[in-house]
């Protein structure tokens, strides 16, 4: 079953402007992690945040959480054609547990 | 660093046939899971298993079956093809920890085609 939903479904932005994608998930959760994927390729690990954690960053990423509100952002500062990839936020509700992800957003960055 | 492997990297079937694929986990890693992606969706959780243990089971039809051996590689076993199976299956792996954290590394998936 779907966890939640993110938006936008597509992003289209200049190379060196900031990219800013929500996830909105509906249960409790004991990690948000982000997954970048190229076209019909793997998943790769951008970043975990845990529950308890508000924000977190990662080179140019910036992650925040908001338990409240079930929602998270990432933020890609000054972004470059490289980043064009869809990017999936994943949920689990403890330790050991599968991941249940977004329906992903679609981030075209255009040099 | 080593990653997670999966083989093989491109399948295609006819309806009916069988399938097996495969999955190394990251070494240290006690977990395995499965996961597939139809074109344009997120992924789904297929099964996992801990320590050789199937531990949590998702949305996995009942004509695929999945196990994990001794030297923690797993095999995802699917009958009776059909055409919706078409699809991209990520193994991912990660290690518990006490402490919560539960980063899954993807492999880089078996693209099977159902003709």
């Amino acid at each position: 079953s779907q966890q939640g939903e993110e938006d936008p479904q597509a992003l289209s932005i200049q190379e060196g402007e900031n990219a800013t994608m929500n996830c909105s998930y509906k249960t409790s959760i004991n990690n948000l992690q982000w997954y970048r994927q190229n076209s019909g390729r793997g998943l790769v690990h951008l970043i975990l945040i845990r529950s308890n954690e508000r924000e977190k960053h990662s080179g140019r990423l910036r992650v925040t959480l908001d338990t409240s509100k079930k929602s998270s952002s990432l933020l890609i500062t000054a972004s470059r054609a490289a980043d064009t990839a869809s990017y999936f936020c994943a949920t689990d509700n403890s330790g050991n547990t599968p991941l249940v992800f977004g329906k992903g957003t679609r981030l075209s960055v255009i040099a | 660093a080593a990653g997670v492997i999966q083989s093989p990297r491109h399948l295609i079937k006819e309806k009916r046939e069988t399938a097996t694929l495969k999955c190394y986990p990251i070494p240290r890693h006690d977990t395995v899971y499965w996961y597939q992606q139809g074109p344009g969706q997120d992924p789904q959780f297929l099964i996992s298993f801990y320590e050789k243990m199937q531990s949590d089971k998702g949305s996995i039809p009942d004509r695929f079956s999945a196990q994990q051996f001794s030297d923690y590689h797993s095999e995802l076993n699917m009958s009776s093809l059909e055409l919706g199976d078409s699809a991209l299956y990520f193994c991912a792996s990660s290690r518990f920890r006490t402490s919560g954290g539960n980063e899954q590394f993807f492999g880089p998936g078996t693209r099977l085609t159902v003709l």
